[in-house]
């Protein structure tokens, strides 16, 4: 199956601050998703983005599919932005990496 | 329904009974995808349905694990003679098409599985 990798796996932040999360594939892929786990453990779609560059709010994700990864920006962080991102890459399923530990402190 | 419904949201179950998990997706969506979750892991994918048929059942760790879905919608995850390492989050996620065309993932609040 695919590999994902995702990097950093933890990250701490001042709020206010900007950060970019990392996703790394190892092979061709049809579509990926960055997902933001919240403490509940509720999986929330940031972005559905097998291609180029969405934008949502303070968030943004953009995919070159053709070199493999994937990046998710996060900008002016906020407290409720804490938790576990994952993203995750279609094969013949979704593969998860495993996450990025994000934690913002005021 | 709105969103991927899954009951019970909570089990407590003593090594070696049976447990049923059950999973309500998103309606008309065609695809339904188990995965389990275990602390400080990522989603591990289970079983993935098209329809009514398992379409990629590679992740059942064992024929211990065991699922269905009859009639195309409501799926169930079956556990027979659980073990304390089946102890994790079940999540259920519906897609309006599978894979090849892949289709965007919608998750539920899963099922936490706790076996003594």
């Amino acid at each position: 199956g695919i590999q994902v990798e995702q990097s950093p796996p933890d990250l701490i932040l001042q709020e206010g601050a900007n950060s970019t999360l990392r996703c790394n594939f190892s092979d061709s892929v049809n579509n990926l998703q960055w997902f933001h786990q919240n403490p509940w453990g509720q999986l929330i779609n940031l972005f559905y983005i097998p291609s180029g560059t969405k934008q949502n709010g303070r968030l943004s994700a953009t995919t070159v599919a053709t070199e493999r990864y994937s990046l998710l920006y996060i900008s002016s962080s906020q407290t409720t932005d804490s938790g576990v991102y994952f993203c995750a890459a279609t094969g013949n399923q979704f593969y998860f990496g495993t996450g990025t530990s994000l934690t913002v402190i005021p | 329904g709105a969103g991927v419904s899954q009951t019970p949201s909570n089990k407590v179950t003593e090594k070696g009974k049976y447990v049923e998990l059950r999973c309500d997706p998103i309606s008309g969506h065609t695809a339904l995808y188990w995965y389990r979750q275990s602390l400080g892991q990522g989603p591990e994918f289970l079983i993935y349905f098209q329809g009514t048929g398992a379409a990629d059942d590679s992740g059942l760790p064992n024929d211990r694990f065991f699922a269905v879905r009859p009639e195309g919608s409501v799926s169930t995850l079956k556990i027979q003679r659980t073990e304390r390492g089946d102890s994790a989050v079940y999540l259920c996620a519906s897609s309006p098409t599978g894979t090849g065309g892949s289709g965007e993932l919608f998750f539920g609040e899963g099922s936490r599985l706790t076996v003594l």
